[in-house]
């Protein structure tokens, strides 16, 4: 079966540049889907299919997607992205998977 | 506005049964999937299924294939998740999502549902 594998944590200072990395047996292959999640709330999708912002998503949020690792990107980081953040794919074998999650914090 | 909002959810014995309701408002629901995922306590996601959008053609996890099933009403923008042989790692937060247009390829979910909460225990 197909596994995504993200970080269990991360850290940013504030204003600093965030990355959260998903691997993947080539995953530049898949599309890509990142979603956000803060305690108690539930997810918002933030980037899909590897580069897109849904409407109301900062332009500080981005993606990229090439060989094993996709990856999100969050710029001049703000104490309200400190969330959980989830990758997304689709697999012909596995149907949809998810990666274990990321914890952000901002410090 | 898109909104979803889930409801029916409950403590349940195991070996009970259960039926989860979605209602949808702020689209034209017979265009779009609809999908249930779900989150044990503490714990990551997990997809559990999907329907088209004329609820011909539905899709399952292995974990919950052969004991739950999804069904939808367009009359009235409704998926029901009807959940049967529950189990004590049934228990997690459900939330209903809207996914893409096609089934064939499940794509990413863009509104979510504030989720409810099942509880299987004795």
């Amino acid at each position: 079966s197909y596994e995504l594998s993200q970080p269990l944590s991360a850290a940013v200072a504030l204003g600093q540049t965030a990355t959260i990395t998903c691997e993947g047996e080539n995953i530049g292959s898949k599309n890509v889907h990142w979603y956000q999640q803060k305690p108690d709330q539930a997810p918002v999708l933030v980037i899909y299919r590897d580069v897109n912002r849904p409407s109301g998503i900062p332009e500080r949020f981005s993606g990229s997607n090439s060989g094993n690792t996709a990856t999100l990107t969050i710029s001049r980081a703000q104490a309200g992205d400190e969330a959980d953040y989830y990758c997304h794919v689709w697999d012909t074998t596995s149907s949809v998977v998810f990666g274990g999650g990321t914890k952000l914090t901002v410090l | 506005e898109v909104k979803l909002v889930e409801s029916g959810g409950t403590l349940v014995q195991p070996g009970g049964s259960l039926t989860l309701s979605c209602v949808a408002s702020g689209f034209t629901f017979t265009t779009y999937t609809i999908h249930w995922l779900r989150q044990a306590p503490g714990k990551g996601l997990q997809y559990v299924s999907g329907i088209n959008t004329s609820g011909g053609t539905t899709v399952f996890a292995d974990s919950v294939r052969g004991r739950f099933t999804i069904s939808r009403d367009n009359s009235k923008n409704m998926v029901s998740l009807q959940m049967d042989s529950l189990k004590t790692e049934d228990t997690a937060v459900y939330y209903c999502a809207r996914g893409t247009r096609s089934l064939v390829v499940v794509g990413h979910f863009d509104s979510w549902g504030r989720g409810n909460l099942v509880t299987v225990s004795s």
